[in-house]
């Protein structure tokens, strides 16, 4: 059974930049959540998506946002970069709604802004 | 007050060694208690979960809630080096988790 899939692994974007992450998650799982986590925060909560819908939104600015595709696929976007969005972003899959009993993450996208 | 606490060590014991890991909270919404393993450049995954004070087991690793004192352990018997990771404390708040910032574990044989 494949896990979760993110792509790209790594990334190197400018200031002001946008930039779109992927991610696939597990066959059958319909509940996609994102992560960033960085040295000085540690991992925090962006957002969930279940059956397209977003369900819940963590504390971040509007410049972070995501979607959710017929087929469970989630990607992600960061508008207009900044040097403190250099994080690794992780993606978590489950077949119910926000599951963290049974979430499954991916291996992440390292994300550097210069 | 910080939601979660956990000190970042690092943490370094011999081979055989027991670990003890933990973390305290100040949420009591929070409804289930994870522990995460994260190998360097890999994702979390999942070690064990409970929901009720008390102790659960499997195998080598213990996690135990005192939901009361909103503090969570896990030990780690007989360690070994495949044990050298990070390890998170989580929470289940709603749909979200909400993670400790993690302990850095190394165990040298």
């Amino acid at each position: 059974k494949a896990g979760v899939t993110q792509t790209p692994r790594y990334l190197i974007k400018t200031r002001g930049q946008q930039v779109t992450l992927s991610c696939s998650p597990i066959s059958g799982h319909r509940s996609v959540s994102w992560y960033q986590q960085t040295p000085g925060q540690g991992l925090q909560f962006l957002f969930e998506y279940f059956s397209e819908t977003q369900r819940n939104k963590g504390n971040f600015p509007g410049r972070f946002s995501g979607r959710q595709f017929s087929n469970s696929r989630s990607e992600m976007n960061v508008s207009t970069l900044e040097l403190g969005d250099s994080a690794l972003y992780l993606c978590a899959s489950s077949t119910q709604t926000g599951d963290g009993t049974e979430a499954f993450f991916g291996q992440g996208t390292r994300l550097t802004v210069v | 007050q910080k939601e979660v606490e956990q000190d970042p060590g690092p943490l370094s014991v011999p081979e055989g060694a027991i670990v003890s890991l933990n973390c305290t909270y100040s949420n009591s919404a929070f409804q289930y208690f994870m522990w995460y393993r994260q190998y360097s450049r890999k994702g979390p995954e999942l070690l064990m979960y409970t929901y009720s004070s008390g102790n659960k087991e499997d195998g080598r690793f213990t996690a135990q809630v005192d939901k009361s004192s909103k503090y969570i352990s896990l030990f780690i018997r007989d360690s070994q080096p495949s044990d050298s990771a990070t390890y998170l404390c989580a929470f289940q708040a709603g749909t979200a988790l909400i993670f400790g910032k993690g302990t850095t574990l190394s165990v040298s044989s």
